[in-house]
């Protein structure tokens, strides 16, 4: 298996425009989750989803962020309008059971200019 | 918001010495996990520990696990350069659902 894989590896865009980060899973993992990585705040959960449905979304910073997992084989997380702000390294990470350990991706580090 | 902190933020060691890192967390726990982060890369997992277990090994890799105090520790015994890396501690809180969260996590540089 290749892993979790994330797309673009890297985004730089200017504030306002709309961005969308891209995850496929291991196949057969049941779990999928989005974190945000900044030199402030750490590693932080957004969302995650269980057999494709968001479970919590408690750490979705604003109505400006949004996930969707269509199928089991992607999801994606979209910023729009996007903000300097939002400027981090963004994971996404799966697993196949409720309470094992966790696979990454190598992430999309974004830059809002 | 974080569940663990870990401590030291930062630990600089020469080749061959042990490290020892610790985390403290905030509720009760299902498990927790360490990870480790190469600059630049994804995480990833080196070994879970269970609430009810009290030590884990894994090659130079010793896991320690007080729940009374809500603490663990990680150590790296005979440490090497390529230890260099990130650690981070991470929990599965008892709170009924799936979440995993991460410590601020502890960087630690391995001197040649």
């Amino acid at each position: 298996d290749a892993g979790v894989i994330q797309s673009p590896r890297h985004e730089v865009t200017e504030m306002g425009q709309e961005v969308t980060l891209r995850c496929k899973p291991i196949s057969g993992h049941d779990y999928l989750f989005w974190y945000r990585q900044t030199m402030m705040r750490g590693l932080e959960l957004l969302i995650y989803f269980n057999n494709n449905v968001p479970i919590d979304d408690s750490g979705m910073p604003e109505d400006r962020f949004s996930a969707k997992m269509p199928n089991a084989s992607f999801s994606t997380l979209k910023i729009q309008p996007s903000e300097p702000r939002d400027s981090a390294v963004y994971f996404c990470a799966s697993r196949p059971g409720g309470r094992e350990k966790l696979f990454f991706g190598s992430g999309t580090q974004l830059s809002v200019l | 918001s974080q569940q663990g902190e870990e401590d030291p933020q930062a630990l600089s060691i020469q080749e061959g010495e042990n490290a020892t890192m610790n985390c403290s967390y905030k509720t009760s726990i299902n498990n927790l996990q360490w990870y480790r982060q190469n600059s630049g890369r994804g995480l990833v997992h080196l070994i879970l520990i269970r609430s009810n277990e009290r030590e884990k090994h894994s090659g130079r890799l010793r896991v320690t696990l007080d729940t009374s105090k809500k603490s663990s520790s990680l150590l790296i015994t005979a440490s090497r350069a390529a230890d260099t890396a990130s650690y981070f501690c991470a929990t599965d809180p008892n709170t009924g659902g799936f979440k995993t969260i991460f410590g601020a996590g502890t960087r630690l540089f391995v001197k040649a």
